[in-house]
Protein backbone atom coordinates (compact mmCIF):
# COMPACT_ATOMS: atom_id res chain seq x y z
CA UNK A 1 0.00 0.00 0.00
CA UNK A 2 1.26 3.32 -0.85
CA UNK A 3 1.22 6.39 1.97
CA UNK A 4 2.38 10.07 2.42
CA UNK A 5 3.34 11.47 4.77
CA UNK A 6 3.54 15.10 5.42
CA UNK A 7 4.42 15.94 8.88
CA UNK A 8 4.00 19.42 9.41
CA UNK A 9 0.29 20.60 9.93
CA UNK A 10 0.75 23.80 9.73
CA UNK A 11 3.44 26.56 9.19
CA UNK A 12 3.61 30.22 9.62
CA UNK A 13 6.54 32.73 8.28
CA UNK A 14 6.83 36.29 7.66
CA UNK A 15 6.92 37.38 4.27
CA UNK A 16 10.35 36.71 2.72
CA UNK A 17 11.60 34.14 4.60
CA UNK A 18 12.47 30.96 3.24
CA UNK A 19 10.39 27.65 3.99
CA UNK A 20 10.20 24.01 3.33
CA UNK A 21 7.41 21.63 3.28
CA UNK A 22 8.28 17.98 3.70
CA UNK A 23 6.66 14.96 2.14
CA UNK A 24 7.79 11.19 3.33
CA UNK A 25 6.15 8.87 0.89
CA UNK A 26 6.04 4.66 1.20
CA UNK A 27 5.66 2.71 -1.48
CA UNK A 28 6.89 -1.15 -2.77
CA UNK A 29 6.65 0.07 -6.25
CA UNK A 30 10.04 0.59 -8.14
CA UNK A 31 8.58 3.06 -10.42
CA UNK A 32 6.14 6.08 -9.34
CA UNK A 33 5.52 9.38 -9.60
CA UNK A 34 5.83 12.77 -6.76
CA UNK A 35 3.84 15.53 -7.34
CA UNK A 36 3.12 18.69 -5.52
CA UNK A 37 -0.55 20.76 -5.36
CA UNK A 38 -1.39 23.51 -4.25
CA UNK A 39 -4.87 24.23 -2.89
CA UNK A 40 -5.34 27.94 -2.03
CA UNK A 41 -8.28 29.33 -0.19
CA UNK A 42 -10.82 29.58 -3.43
CA UNK A 43 -10.37 25.36 -3.49
CA UNK A 44 -8.83 24.41 -6.65
CA UNK A 45 -6.45 21.83 -6.64
CA UNK A 46 -3.07 23.64 -8.72
CA UNK A 47 -0.70 21.27 -10.17
CA UNK A 48 3.00 22.20 -9.65
CA UNK A 49 5.28 19.56 -10.41
CA UNK A 50 5.79 15.75 -11.33
CA UNK A 51 9.08 13.95 -10.71
CA UNK A 52 9.86 10.65 -11.61
CA UNK A 53 11.22 8.18 -9.36
CA UNK A 54 14.02 7.47 -11.67
CA UNK A 55 14.90 11.06 -12.19
CA UNK A 56 16.53 12.09 -8.49
CA UNK A 57 17.80 15.88 -10.05
CA UNK A 58 16.52 18.54 -8.15
CA UNK A 59 14.54 21.21 -9.52
CA UNK A 60 13.97 24.51 -9.58
CA UNK A 61 11.06 27.14 -10.93
CA UNK A 62 11.46 30.52 -10.11
CA UNK A 63 10.73 30.32 -6.37
CA UNK A 64 9.71 27.34 -5.99
CA UNK A 65 12.27 24.40 -5.52
CA UNK A 66 12.23 20.71 -5.07
CA UNK A 67 14.55 18.21 -3.73
CA UNK A 68 14.63 14.36 -4.19
CA UNK A 69 16.03 12.03 -1.91
CA UNK A 70 14.88 8.04 -2.45
CA UNK A 71 17.40 7.32 -0.07
CA UNK A 72 14.99 8.80 2.44
CA UNK A 73 11.96 8.38 0.76
CA UNK A 74 11.36 12.39 0.89
CA UNK A 75 10.22 15.22 -1.66
CA UNK A 76 10.55 18.23 -0.06
CA UNK A 77 9.46 21.72 -1.82
CA UNK A 78 11.08 24.73 -0.64
CA UNK A 79 9.42 28.53 -1.60
CA UNK A 80 12.85 31.48 -1.25
CA UNK A 81 11.32 34.40 -0.47
CA UNK A 82 7.93 33.41 0.60
CA UNK A 83 5.54 35.81 -0.55
CA UNK A 84 1.44 36.82 0.60
CA UNK A 85 -0.10 34.89 -2.55
CA UNK A 86 1.82 31.62 -1.17
CA UNK A 87 -0.67 31.41 1.53
CA UNK A 88 -2.60 27.69 0.57
CA UNK A 89 -2.43 24.27 1.70
CA UNK A 90 0.30 22.25 0.09
CA UNK A 91 -0.52 18.46 -0.61
CA UNK A 92 2.37 16.11 -1.96
CA UNK A 93 1.31 13.03 -3.91
CA UNK A 94 2.57 9.37 -4.85
CA UNK A 95 0.81 8.16 -8.36
CA UNK A 96 1.97 4.04 -8.98
CA UNK A 97 1.62 2.58 -11.94
CA UNK A 98 3.23 5.16 -14.26
CA UNK A 99 1.39 7.43 -12.77
CA UNK A 100 -2.12 6.70 -14.48
CA UNK A 101 -3.95 6.13 -11.91
CA UNK A 102 -5.03 7.29 -8.92
CA UNK A 103 -2.64 9.74 -6.31
CA UNK A 104 -2.49 9.11 -2.80
CA UNK A 105 -2.24 12.26 -1.18
CA UNK A 106 -0.95 13.61 2.19
CA UNK A 107 -2.68 15.16 4.72
CA UNK A 108 -1.47 18.57 3.43
CA UNK A 109 0.54 21.46 5.15
CA UNK A 110 -1.42 24.65 5.52
CA UNK A 111 1.09 27.27 5.12
CA UNK A 112 0.96 31.19 6.32
CA UNK A 113 2.79 34.03 4.86
CA UNK A 114 2.56 36.88 7.57
CA UNK A 115 2.90 40.28 5.87
CA UNK B 1 -7.63 25.52 -23.37
CA UNK B 2 -10.32 25.70 -21.07
CA UNK B 3 -9.74 23.57 -17.41
CA UNK B 4 -11.68 21.10 -15.97
CA UNK B 5 -15.40 22.46 -14.99
CA UNK B 6 -17.66 20.94 -12.35
CA UNK B 7 -21.35 21.54 -11.96
CA UNK B 8 -23.01 22.26 -9.59
CA UNK B 9 -20.23 23.79 -7.65
CA UNK B 10 -22.16 23.46 -4.50
CA UNK B 11 -25.51 21.34 -3.52
CA UNK B 12 -27.48 20.82 -0.23
CA UNK B 13 -29.73 18.40 -0.34
CA UNK B 14 -31.74 16.19 2.61
CA UNK B 15 -30.46 12.89 3.73
CA UNK B 16 -32.14 10.44 2.04
CA UNK B 17 -32.32 12.00 -1.74
CA UNK B 18 -30.08 11.55 -4.70
CA UNK B 19 -28.01 13.96 -6.32
CA UNK B 20 -25.72 13.93 -9.63
CA UNK B 21 -22.71 15.91 -10.13
CA UNK B 22 -21.57 16.35 -13.67
CA UNK B 23 -17.01 16.77 -14.98
CA UNK B 24 -15.97 18.26 -17.86
CA UNK B 25 -12.11 17.08 -18.34
CA UNK B 26 -9.95 19.22 -20.61
CA UNK B 27 -10.98 18.50 -23.87
CA UNK B 28 -7.87 16.27 -25.36
CA UNK B 29 -7.75 14.60 -21.74
CA UNK B 30 -8.94 10.93 -21.87
CA UNK B 31 -8.53 9.96 -18.28
CA UNK B 32 -10.92 11.38 -16.03
CA UNK B 33 -10.77 10.47 -12.31
CA UNK B 34 -13.10 11.55 -9.49
CA UNK B 35 -11.93 12.08 -5.86
CA UNK B 36 -13.29 12.93 -2.87
CA UNK B 37 -11.98 15.64 -0.03
CA UNK B 38 -13.10 15.88 3.49
CA UNK B 39 -12.70 19.01 5.89
CA UNK B 40 -8.57 18.70 6.82
CA UNK B 41 -7.98 16.06 4.59
CA UNK B 42 -6.21 15.46 1.18
CA UNK B 43 -7.92 14.25 -1.78
CA UNK B 44 -9.17 9.93 -1.75
CA UNK B 45 -9.32 8.36 -4.92
CA UNK B 46 -12.61 7.16 -5.92
CA UNK B 47 -12.78 5.83 -9.41
CA UNK B 48 -11.04 7.05 -12.78
CA UNK B 49 -11.99 6.23 -16.71
CA UNK B 50 -10.05 5.93 -19.62
CA UNK B 51 -12.51 7.13 -22.43
CA UNK B 52 -15.90 5.14 -21.62
CA UNK B 53 -13.91 2.20 -19.55
CA UNK B 54 -13.84 2.94 -15.98
CA UNK B 55 -10.95 0.92 -14.90
CA UNK B 56 -10.49 1.32 -11.31
CA UNK B 57 -13.56 1.82 -8.23
CA UNK B 58 -11.98 2.50 -4.51
CA UNK B 59 -13.47 0.45 -1.59
CA UNK B 60 -14.83 3.89 -0.76
CA UNK B 61 -16.92 3.85 -3.44
CA UNK B 62 -20.20 2.04 -1.83
CA UNK B 63 -22.96 0.80 -4.18
CA UNK B 64 -24.75 4.22 -3.56
CA UNK B 65 -22.16 5.59 -5.64
CA UNK B 66 -21.92 5.29 -9.74
CA UNK B 67 -19.78 7.44 -11.98
CA UNK B 68 -20.63 7.18 -15.93
CA UNK B 69 -18.73 8.24 -18.71
CA UNK B 70 -20.71 7.04 -21.63
CA UNK B 71 -19.24 9.00 -24.50
CA UNK B 72 -15.52 9.27 -23.31
CA UNK B 73 -16.48 12.50 -22.39
CA UNK B 74 -17.87 14.21 -19.55
CA UNK B 75 -18.43 12.27 -16.37
CA UNK B 76 -21.52 11.92 -14.17
CA UNK B 77 -21.30 10.73 -10.45
CA UNK B 78 -24.44 9.61 -8.83
CA UNK B 79 -24.95 9.14 -4.79
CA UNK B 80 -28.12 7.74 -4.27
CA UNK B 81 -30.09 7.81 -0.57
CA UNK B 82 -27.20 10.54 0.24
CA UNK B 83 -26.13 10.27 4.25
CA UNK B 84 -24.68 12.96 6.36
CA UNK B 85 -21.30 11.22 5.79
CA UNK B 86 -21.43 11.77 2.21
CA UNK B 87 -21.02 15.37 2.57
CA UNK B 88 -17.60 16.47 1.18
CA UNK B 89 -15.89 18.52 -1.88
CA UNK B 90 -16.56 15.81 -5.05
CA UNK B 91 -13.19 16.81 -6.83
CA UNK B 92 -13.03 15.88 -10.33
CA UNK B 93 -9.29 15.93 -12.67
CA UNK B 94 -8.27 14.62 -15.46
CA UNK B 95 -4.92 14.02 -17.94
CA UNK B 96 -3.46 12.47 -20.38
CA UNK B 97 -1.31 9.67 -21.95
CA UNK B 98 1.58 9.67 -24.54
CA UNK B 99 2.47 13.55 -24.32
CA UNK B 100 4.93 14.87 -21.98
CA UNK B 101 2.87 15.71 -19.91
CA UNK B 102 1.53 12.92 -19.47
CA UNK B 103 0.20 11.49 -15.55
CA UNK B 104 -0.23 15.06 -14.71
CA UNK B 105 -4.06 15.42 -13.27
CA UNK B 106 -5.17 18.76 -13.26
CA UNK B 107 -8.21 19.25 -11.34
CA UNK B 108 -11.78 21.19 -11.57
CA UNK B 109 -13.14 23.51 -9.01
CA UNK B 110 -14.92 20.57 -7.29
CA UNK B 111 -18.53 20.18 -5.90
CA UNK B 112 -19.24 20.92 -2.24
CA UNK B 113 -21.95 18.46 -1.10
CA UNK B 114 -23.80 19.24 1.61
CA UNK B 115 -26.33 17.02 3.54
CA UNK B 116 -28.19 17.94 5.87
Amino acid sequence: AQKVTQAQTEISVVEKEDVTLDCVYETRDTTYYLFWYKQPPSGELVFLIRRNSFDEQNEISGRYSWNFQKSTSSFNFTITASQVVDSAVYFCALGINFGNEKLTFGTGTRLTIIP
Amino acid sequence: DTGVSQNPRHKITKRGQNVTFRCDPISEHNRLYWYRQTLGQGPEFLTYFQNEAQLEKSRLLSDRFSAERPKGSFSTLEIQRTEQGDSAMYLCASSTIGTPSSYEQYFGPGTRLTVT
